[in-house]
């Protein structure tokens, strides 16, 4: 099993360059999220999919947009990267089956918009 | 409004010493409280969590964390810390949406030093 999967591992765009970041995960979750990390806030929700064919907006969706392509893969993309879109960005999975569920993190992508 | 705040920005500790990591959370309904840690350039790894039951929840690497529902708490604690501790500790609700949303705290750098 290798878990949640995040590609790339870096990357450096420049502003208005559009980028994807993939996600796949292999333990038959129901549920995808994209979650951004900044210095001293914590992980922020961007989008979350609920189930294949669903998505929904989270704490910090402008500028982003997803796609549940199937149920192993959530994709994150940037149509027109901005600085502040610099972040670390993590996708996680859970099996939503009921509230306690835990998520299960990726190994992050980390972002640079000059 | 839900939110979870860890009042330290960064806790030290010596080697076999115990430590405390904070945590308060404010949440309508039933709380459901998770532990991360986060090690250099790596993902969030899964700790412990609290549904429902005893107060005092055991997780991995010796980590447990008592649930105080008068206080509205859920402190990290280890009765003896390892330099292989230091890392990054994210104290996580579930949102009452039932959504499977997490809402995380700023985190906590816990440095245990020789």
């Amino acid at each position: 099993n290798a878990g949640v999967t995040q590609t790339p591992k870096f990357q450096v765009l420049k502003t208005g360059q559009s980028m994807t970041l993939q996600c796949a995960q292999d333990m038959n979750h129901n549920s995808m999220y994209w979650y951004r990390q900044d210095p001293g806030m914590g992980l922020r929700l961007i989008y979350y999919s609920a189930s294949e064919g669903t998505t929904d907006k989270g704490e910090v969706p402008n500028g982003y947009n997803v796609s549940r392509l199937n149920k192993r893969e959530f994709s994150l993309r940037l149509e027109s990267a901005a600085p502040s879109q610099t972040s670390v960005y993590f996708c996680a999975s859970g099996y939503r089956g009921q509230a306690e569920e835990t998520q299960y993190f990726g190994p992050g992508t980390r972002l640079l918009v000059l | 409004a839900q939110s979870v705040a860890q009042p330290e920005d960064q806790v030290n500790v010596a080697e076999g010493n115990p430590l405390t990591v904070k945590c308060t959370y404010s949440v309508s309904g039933n709380p459901y409280l998770f532990w991360y840690v986060q090690y250099p350039n790596r993902g969030l790894q899964f700790l412990l969590k609290y549904i429902t039951g005893d107060n005092l929840v055991k997780g991995s690497y010796g980590f447990e964390a008592e649930f105080n529902k008068s206080q509205t708490s859920f402190h990290l604690k280890k009765p003896s810390a390892l330099v292989s501790d230091s890392a990054l500790y994210f104290c996580a609700v579930r949102d009452s949406s039932n959504t499977g949303k997490l809402i995380f705290g700023q985190g906590t750098t816990l440095q245990v030093k020789p």
